[in-house]
């Protein structure tokens, strides 16, 4: 079974410019979750999808962020415009659904903003 | 307050021998899910363990082990036998509430290397 997947791995911008990462999750999995991940730090929520809905977003900086899951399949996470701040780990999970209690991670897309 | 607290930054520990990982948690909620997981420096979030709040047994994964003690709040990772591979940043992260898309709150990670 394939696992969650996650593009770019890598991503060098320069200040003020935008950037894109995309999530395909796991087959089957309703629930999809954004991350950011600060080095040395644990992961912290970004957003949360219930198919193609936005259920939980308050922790989403809404200036610059977007994110959408159209047709409730792989998602994509937006950047507009890039700040040095926003160096980080962009992580995707997946998870089944109400029942199921894991959440399954992709490798994540590592962010570097000059 | 910290939901999630996990006091030692890096820890070592020699190959065959076991190591323990701390974890202390604070949630009012009486309903909450504790988990692990391990992250090597490739970057993906591995899931190891997860105790159920009212689970009344400690959870065991193979040479994972949960020492749940929930009276002082604590869930503990224990690895037996550590190994090379075992080298990574392990994350203990709750989820409160009922249903499984509540979103995990992870604490700040332990880096273990394991030395041969």
């Amino acid at each position: 079974e394939a696992g969650v997947v996650q593009s770019p791995r890598y991503k060098i911008i320069e200040k003020k410019q935008p950037v894109a990462f995309w999530c395909n999750p796991i087959s089957g999995h309703n629930t999809l979750y954004w991350y950011l991940q600060n080095l040395g730090q644990g992961p912290e929520l970004l957003i949360r999808y219930e198919n193609e809905e936005a259920v939980d977003d308050s922790q989403l900086p809404k200036d610059r962020f977007s994110a959408e899951r159209l047709k409730g399949v792989d998602s994509t996470l937006k950047i507009q415009p890039a700040e040095l701040g926003d160096s980080a780990v962009y992580l995707c999970a997946s998870s089944f659904g109400p029942g199921n209690y894991e959440q399954y991670f992709g490798p994540g897309t590592r962010l570097t903003v000059t | 307050a910290q939901k999630i607290t996990q006091t030692q930054p890096g820890m070592f520990v020699q190959e065959k021998e076991a190591v323990t990982l701390d974890c202390t948690y604070d949630t009012s909620d009486p309903s909450y899910g504790l988990f692990w997981y391990k992250q090597p420096s490739s970057g993906e979030m591995i899931f190891l363990i997860y105790q159920g709040s009212y689970d009344q047994q400690n959870a065991t994964e193979g040479r994972y082990s949960l020492n749940f003690q929930k009276a002082r709040k604590s869930a503990n990772l224990v690895i037996s036998a550590s190994q090379l591979g075992d080298s990574a940043m392990y994350f203990c992260a709750m989820r409160e509430g009922q249903g499984s898309a509540r979103q995990l709150t992870f604490g700040s990670g332990t880096q273990l290397t394991v030395l041969p």
